[in-house]
């Protein structure tokens, strides 16, 4: 069966420092991998998405940016933390090729910037 | 241009009332899909249901059950005789097909289930 998996589960940093988040999912080959961010008591905005090893398409201008090294693995990184990046953030997963496939979502990263 | 609402921000009902969460969707396209998803404190989003737009029989399993109506654009989601443990953030979702695998969220709905 496949698994999503998000790290860390909570992380609090300073405002102007830097930022990796890792998402893994196994049990799927060549999945759709996405990247949100949900502010307190807010929906859901779509960061980045992702349709394979490389390929990035970003849906928000920020200081945010997003890398898929393996065809398994996304991160979201930041040089520079603002005050407004405070969220928790969701990476999920679907099957390609198909806009209907349900997405699959991680346990997701709660962020504090202070 | 895609859009989901819904319109229920919050709803707070006893425990075994029956509760029904809205869901009012818009596309220019004949072929979407509809999915309904559920956040419990936790955090993590957990799927529910899609249904494809050409299939509008509407789908029961359990105490959850799911009215799909094209004429009014409609995908409602009704809780049956409510616990405690279905007080949860509920998002509604549509994602239309050759559409870049993207699916758009609506704000969701803060469901509370008094004991």
């Amino acid at each position: 069966s496949q698994t999503i998996h998000q790290w860390p589960a909570t992380l609090v940093q300073p405002v102007g420092s830097p930022l990796s988040l890792e998402c893994t999912v196994e049990g799927t080959s060549n999945p759709n991998l996405y990247w949100y961010r949900q502010a307190a008591g807010r929906g859901l905005q779509l960061l980045f998405y992702s349709v394979g090893i490389g390929q990035i398409s970003s849906e928000v201008p920020q200081n945010l940016s997003a890398s898929r090294p393996q065809d398994r693995q996304f991160i979201l990184s930041s040089k520079k933390l603002l005050l407004s990046d405070s969220g928790f953030y969701l990476c999920a997963w679907s099957g390609s090729g198909r806009s209907y496939n349900e997405q699959f979502f991680g346990p997701g990263t709660r962020l504090t910037v202070l | 241009a895609q859009k989901v609402t819904q319109a229920q921000t919050e709803i707070s009902v006893v425990e075994k009332e029956d509760v029904t969460l809205d869901c009012v969707y818009e596309t220019r396209d004949t072929t979407y899909y509809l999915f309904w998803y559920k956040q419990p404190p936790s955090g993590e989003l957990v799927f529910l249901i899609r249904r494809n737009s050409f299939d509008e029989q509407n789908e029961i399993s359990g105490r959850y059950s799911w009215n799909f109506q094209k004429s009014t654009s409609s995908f409602n989601f009704t809780i049956t005789a409510s616990q405690v443990v279905d007080s949860a953030v509920y998002f509604c979702a549509l994602s239309e097909v050759n559409r870049d695998d993207k699916i758009i969220f609506g704000k969701g709905t803060r469901l509370h289930i008094l004991p």
